[in-house]
């Protein structure tokens, strides 16, 4: 069993597009992380969430924590080939780094 | 560049092996960690260690084992392989070993066994 989803697997859009992911999982978190990986690079650390309801804002890339802080999602607004890749959130059930609990991911294609 | 460095970037070898990873961290980073990354599983976090010494300790198996060296370069040893051991093993380094310090991946370790 996964503890934290992601959705959808993939996504393939047109540049310009709009698009939201989510993590979602029925276990709380102390925090989440998002980051992003490309093909032959290990994953990239976008932001880190800490509070419940907490938004934060990366250019085009909009974070929000759920309340519960049980779940996030990632919405990115008009797209751009640079932005494929694939997106893994990580939830942290402990005070350290290593105790973080990866999704499978999303893996996003933007076409121009 | 995230400034970690692991070695090889390729490796392939017989069921029943052993292998060594290495890993060097970002100059000044204490804390290394190392993952797992398969198609069925994912990115799962296999353990870490802060200044030499072991932090914590993920889904590694039994056949695996890791050290930290006194110059804070890593290796991740697995033993006995089997073909289910094929995967991607990142290292990661960070400063700290708090969760809000970042942690900065390697380019990974991309394991065959055949």
């Amino acid at each position: 069993t996964q503890l934290l989803e992601q959705s959808p697997q993939f996504l393939s859009i047109q540049e310009g597009e709009n698009l939201t992911v989510y993590c979602n999982s029925s276990s709380v978190f102390s925090s989440l992380q998002w980051y992003r990986q490309e093909p032959g690079e290990g994953p990239v650390l976008l932001v880190t969430v800490v509070t419940g309801g907490e938004v934060k804002k990366l250019k085009r890339l909009t974070f929000q924590f759920g309340d519960a802080r049980k779940d996030s999602s990632l919405h990115i607004t008009a797209a751009q080939p640079g932005d494929t890749g694939l997106y893994l959130c990580a939830g942290a059930r402990g005070g350290s780094q290593g105790n973080l609990i990866f999704g499978k991911g999303t893996k996003l294609s933007v076409k121009p | 560049d995230s400034g970690v460095t692991q070695t090889p970037k390729h490796l392939i070898t017989a069921t029943g092996q052993r292998v060594t990873l290495r890993c060097s961290p970002r100059s000044g980073d204490l804390s290394v960690y190392w993952y797992q990354q398969s198609l069925d599983q994912g990115l799962q976090f296999l353990i870490q260690y802060y200044n030499g010494e072991e932090r914590a300790k993920g889904n590694i198996l039994e056949r695996f084992s890791a050290q930290q060296f006194p110059d804070l370069h890593s290796e991740l040893n697995l033993s006995s392989l089997e073909l289910g051991d094929s995967a991607l093993y990142f290292c990661a380094s960070s400063v700290g070993s708090g969760l809000n310090t970042e942690a900065f991946f390697g380019q990974g370790t991309r394991l065959t066994v055949v």
